[in-house]
């Protein structure tokens, strides 16, 4: 059975702050790890990676792949108050187009 | 583009009674999904479609849960009798058939089973 599992579980700082978000899985045939964001509801897409060692960027955000470690990161650099959500990571099959996901780290950002 | 419509966006139900939820996914993804999410959990698939066809059903409780994607387009999600433990966020996801495999979610559907 696949397994995702992040840590931490939940996370509190303050404005400005760098926090790293982490990800790590068993899964048969990977194909690739996914982030989303989770604000309310519904989950946002933010990154796939499929190669390890390759950094994927979006403005403060950065996420990068080991999967000789099996696991991933996602950095979030100078954070503000919006990027407070829960973050989620979750693995796909080469054989299934479906995502496992872990549960997930809420991420709370103070003024 | 639009993105993927679901409805209703809550719902309170008594024990034992019924209840369907409806999904309509971004134009030409082929691929649509139904998760359960409950309080504090990730996203858990209950079913997935490829066009009309079920690929995948194995997490799906079918003694009481039924889906149908008819034409390959919306699709619906039915519990039957509802549980207490059936309360959770029910999202729907879209995907493309080729290409890039990241799914787009809905607002979701929150379901309160009393």
């Amino acid at each position: 059975e696949d397994k995702v599992v992040q840590s931490p579980l939940s996370l509190v700082v303050h404005e400005g702050d760098t926090v790293t978000l982490n990800c790590s899985y068993e899964v048969t045939n990977f194909r690739s790890l996914l982030w989303y964001k989770q604000e309310k509801k519904a989950p946002t897409f933010l990154f796939m990676l499929t190669s390890s060692g390759i950094e994927k960027k979006s403005g403060r955000l950065s996420s990068i792949l080991d999967k000789k470690e099996l696991f991933s990161i996602l950095n979030i650099t100078a954070t503000q108050t919006g990027d407070s959500a829960i973050y989620l990571c979750a693995v796909e099959r080469i054989s299934a187009r479906q995502l496992t996901f872990g549960s997930g780290t809420q991420l709370t950002v103070l003024p | 583009e639009a993105g993927v419509a679901q409805s209703p966006r809550y719902k309170i139900i008594e024990k034992r009674q019924s209840v369907a939820f409806w999904c309509n996914p971004i134009s030409g993804h082929a691929t649509l999904y139904w998760y359960q999410q409950i309080l504090g959990q990730g996203p858990k698939l209950l079913i997935q479609f490829q066009n009309n066809g079920v690929v995948d059903d194995s997490q799906l409780p079918k003694d009481r849960f039924s889906a149908e994607r008819l034409k390959g387009v919306d699709s619906t999600l039915k519990i039957q009798p509802a549980k207490l433990e059936d309360s959770a966020v029910y999202l729907c996801a879209s995907s493309k058939l080729r290409g890039l495999t990241e799914a787009f979610f809905g607002q979701g559907t929150r379901l309160t089973v009393v």
